[in-house]
């Protein structure tokens, strides 16, 4: 069946430090991957996209890898803000189709 | 900026109740899409639509209809709802992917929290 994992477990860190969120993927072949941000209550924000030919895409403090032979996308926030306290989810678009499929997110704890 | 608005934040309804979640997007999107969003399950899609009267099911479309009568509005249908459906009910709309092509993005809306009881 087809899959996308995020760790369901909070990830915490110090200020400053780099946050590292995976998203592993069984049994789709992505057009792209996308990562989006949520805060409590309210709905998912687009941060970055990565197309899948590409292997790394950044933007400011954000970096994306995209191995399609793993089946896994890593995303980095480089010099973390307790700002960037949030759930982050992975999103797979499929060739030839307009949906979004998402991973059930990973919160991520920066602590001051 | 793309806004897609929910019309109703916090419901509650009761047992066997119909219910109509409301969803408006201002950029002349064609796709329009309802998740519903439970803790450790993620984002599920219930249905999409990428046309006026068009529909697909997603992967959870039971006890659930969708209406889409105008291009900017989005209907999620609960006809008779039940406590299994208490959850987050997130709206959402995207381009088709012929006018974007790769990098379409998605668009949500704020999100309507749904308790039945």
């Amino acid at each position: 069946s087809q899959k996308i994992e995020q760790n369901s477990e909070a990830l915490n860190i110090q200020e400053g430090k780099t946050a590292t969120l995976t998203c592993n993927y069984t049994n789709y072949s992505p057009a792209y991957l996308q990562w989006y941000r949520q805060d409590p209550g309210r709905g998912p924000v687009f941060l970055l996209l990565i197309r899948e030919n590409e292997k790394e895409k950044r933007k400011e403090r954000l970096k994306v890898t995209f191995d399609t032979t793993l089946k896994q996308s890593l995303f980095h926030i480089t010099a973390s803000q307790p700002a960037d306290s949030a759930t982050y989810l992975c999103a797979l678009v499929l060739y030839n189709f307009n949906k979004f499929y998402f991973g059930s997110g990973t919160k991520l704890n920066v602590k001051p | 900026d793309v806004k897609v608005t929910q019309s109703s934040r916090y419901l509650v309804k009761r047992t066997g109740e119909k219910v109509f979640l409301e969803c408006v997007q201002d950029m002349d999107h064609e796709n329009m899409f309802w998740y519903r969003q439970d803790p450790g399950l993620g984002l599920r899609l219930i249905y999409f639509s990428y046309d006026v009267k068009m529909k697909e099911k997603g992967d959870i479309p039971e006890g659930y209809s969708v209406s889409r009568e105008k291009k900017e509005r989005f209907s999620l249908i609960l006809e008779s709802a039940s406590t299994n459906q208490t959850s987050m009910y997130l709206c959402a709309s995207s381009l088709h992917r012929r006018k974007q092509g790769p990098g379409n993005t998605i668009y949500f809306g704020e999100g309507s929290w749904l308790t039945v009881v």
